[in-house]
């Protein structure tokens, strides 16, 4: 069964810090990774996804994150974190031979930023 | 705005009441998707369609749930007969490409809170 991990509730780091949310997951086969972010009372928004290629994956608002298949691992980073940041974040996978789509998610991990 | 759309955004309503959400996907994406948010959770998949096809449907919905996408444009989530473990957030995401191709990514729309009473 497919599933993902995220192993801390909350991060807390200063302004212009970097910042490094962390994300493993299971699932057999070749996996796509995703990391959405949450604002309060909105919806998801697509921060950036891997499939294949560069371990290195770069997305928006300065965002990356880096898939590390050994360790099973596709953890967020940022190098200098914004208060604007402070929000919630998800990890999400799915099967690379999926034919549905749908995405299995973690439990989610709020980043606070502090000025 | 051409993003996804959803209505109403929030909803209250008492147990046993039958209650009704509306999403409106990205204009020309094939594929709809709803998912179930509940406090402190991530979304939890409750079921898809491929243009007016609902393809797959998760154990999370129970005969209480129907959802319908009649034109494969917008879609209906209906819940019949309340409880007060429906109250969630409920989320739909729209996409287009092959169904779980590399090129496949799911936007979200803002989201129906139901609080039941």
């Amino acid at each position: 069964a497919q599933s993902v991990a995220q192993p801390e509730d909350q991060v807390n780091v200063a302004e212009g810090n970097p910042l490094t949310v962390k994300c493993t997951y299971s699932v057999s086969g070749n996996p796509y990774l995703f990391w959405y972010v949450q604002y309060p009372n909105r919806g998801l928004q697509f921060l950036l996804k891997y499939i294949t290629g560069d371990n290195l994956v770069k997305g928006s608002y300065g965002f990356e994150a880096e898939f590390n298949k050994s360790q099973t691992s596709f953890h967020l980073k940022k190098p200098s974190a914004l208060v604007s940041d402070s929000a919630l974040y998800f990890c999400a996978v799915r099967h690379g031979s999926s034919n549905t789509g749908k995405l299995i998610f973690g439990q989610g991990t709020t980043l606070q930023v502090k000025p | 705005d051409t993003g996804v759309s959803q209505n109403p955004r929030h909803k209250i309503t008492k147990r046993g009441q039958n209650v009704t959400f509306r999403c409106d996907p990205i204009s020309e994406h094939n594929r709809l998707y709803w998912y179930r948010q509940t406090l402190g959770q991530g979304p939890e998949f409750l079921t898809y369609f491929q243009n007016e096809a609902q393809l797959e449907k998760s154990r999370l919905l129970s005969d209480r749930f129907s959802a319908e996408r009649p034109k494969g444009s917008f879609s209906t989530l209906e819940i019949q007969r309340t409880e007060q473990g429906d109250s969630a957030m409920y989320l739909c995401a729209s996409s287009s490409g092959l169904a779980g191709g590399p090129k496949e990514t799911q936007y979200f729309g803002p989201g129906t809170r139901l609080l039941v009473l």
